[in-house]
């Protein structure tokens, strides 16, 4: 069986302090995963994926995360947030060849001044 | 990048009447192409699979003949809410890829409303 829970449906911090998002999943195969942003009324951005290269991934607007298979872990990090982070984020699971993404609940992440 | 183009971003009907929502991959070709549903606060529910020059493949509870899916080309999928009603209201969302493997590119999202 397939799946991902995101483990917090709502993070708050302060801007300019860590941000981390977390992600867990479990998968029969070798899992791509991805992190993407959601902003209000607008579809979904891609931050970052993981395709079984590099276990650290770079992402875009500072973000990155890291793939720990013997953790089942992908979770999203930031040094720094911004107002801007303020949104929605998504951690996807894609974990076999022509199987359906698996869309975790979602995490909100709201970011105070 | 690739793009994805939905339209349009916002519609309102009245009920009983039907409304299409076209998504369109604008620099890449696109065998397979996916739409949701996403209610608020809520993640996205898969609807359906649309693959070019076939008949979708609908996710169970999802009425085929209220959902009607068109991919009609390599670049086009259309989604035809018909005899809309106001539980139909919702934000829809439509994604493509290049090929398995290949991160998902979404549209914007269309936000209907059936009054």
């Amino acid at each position: 069986a397939q799946s991902v829970t995101q483990l917090d449906s709502h993070v708050s911090v302060s801007e300019g302090t860590p941000v981390l998002l977390r992600c867990n999943y479990s998968s029969s195969y070798s899992p791509s995963l991805f992190w993407y942003v959601q902003h209000p009324n607008k579809g979904l951005q891609l931050l970052l994926k993981y395709t079984s290269a590099a276990t650290l991934v770079k992402g875009i607007n500072g973000f990155e995360a890291e793939f720990k298979k013997s953790e089942t872990s992908f979770h999203l990090t930031k040094p720094s947030a911004h107002m801007s982070d303020a949104a929605e984020y998504f951690c996807v699971l894609n974990g076999r060849q022509g199987g359906k993404l698996i869309f975790g609940q979602g995490t909100e992440l709201s970011v105070k001044p | 990048g690739a793009v994805v183009s939905q339209h349009p971003s916002r519609v309102i009907c009245k009920s009983g009447t039907s409304v299409k929502i076209e998504c369109r991959s604008l620099d890449f070709q696109a065998t397979t192409m996916f739409w949701y549903r996403q209610f608020p606060k809520q993640s996205l529910m898969l609807m359906a699979t649309s693959n070019e020059g076939s008949k979708a493949t609908y996710e169970q509870g999802v009425e085929k003949d209220k959902f009607l899916i068109n991919h009609a080309s390599l670049t086009l999928s259309t989604l035809t809410v018909t005899s809309a009603h106001p539980e139909d209201s919702s934000f829809y969302i439509c994604s493509a890829r290049r090929a398995d493997y290949s991160p998902l590119h979404f549209g914007n999202g269309t936000r209907l409303t059936v009054t």
